[in-house]
């Protein structure tokens, strides 16, 4: 019973394509998130919905469209995907919006762009 | 612009000894801190926090200690097991966000 689980774990594709990672919590939490590691392992937040509603967007390009369905799942959609999007892209949850609540994190999608 | 940074890439500490980890800021109106554990191929895990109003937070065998005044704080890891063999990140909350260090890799030696 995993309470971050997104899927797949990996992907691998080739530019242009368009391509979807999937999350989903069963914590009950009313936030979640997604994170995008880089090549040099920063860790930085992309997008934040709370409740299905979209609070934060961190200047993502908007070929990444994140799609929350309900509180429990938020999806995240790439468009014609580039080189630079390869990364390990995380999903998180928190029970709200105050950020000084610990995050849970799922375990990753490991994206590389051929 | 890195406001929370993990200057050492990696550290290797002897089973049983005490592992300390280094984290700095630059954003004085950070008011609470988070450190998180990652092991390969899972994501960060939560280990433990302290608000800028302590000095010490303490559980178990992890303590964080946070000096305002040199905007540094440390995680404290004793007695170190191989378990704690991981990347640890510091984090800091801004504006409904986490800004995250770059980590640092922890080897314990048995």
């Amino acid at each position: 019973d995993t309470a971050v689980s997104q899927t797949p774990k990996y992907l691998v594709t080739q530019m242009g394509n368009d391509k979807s990672i999937k999350c989903e919590q069963n914590l009950g939490h009313d936030t979640m998130y997604w994170y995008k590691q880089d090549s040099k392992k920063f860790l930085k937040i992309m997008f934040s919905y709370n409740n299905k509603e979209l609070i934060i967007n961190e200047t993502v390009p908007n070929r990444f469209s994140p799609k929350s369905p309900d509180k429990a799942h938020l999806n995240l959609h790439i468009n014609s995907l580039e080189l630079g999007d390869s990364a390990v892209y995380f999903c998180a949850s928190s029970p709200g919006v105050y950020s000084n609540q610990p995050q849970h994190f799922g375990d990753g999608t490991r994206l590389s762009i051929l | 612009d890195q406001q929370v940074k993990q200057n050492s890439p990696s550290l290797s500490v002897q089973e049983g000894r005490i592992s300390i980890l280094n984290c700095d800021y630059t954003n004085s109106m950070f008011d609470y801190f988070l450190w998180y554990k990652k092991y390969p191929a899972e994501g960060p895990t939560f280990l433990i926090s302290i608000s800028s109003i302590k000095d010490k937070n303490e559980d178990g065998r992890f303590t964080v200690f946070l000096n305002k005044s040199a905007k540094h704080l440390s995680l404290h890891i004793v007695p170190s097991q191989p378990g704690d063999s991981a990347v640890y990140f510091c984090a800091a909350p801004r504006d409904d966000k986490i800004i995250f260090g770059k980590g640092t890799r922890l080897h314990i030696l048995p």
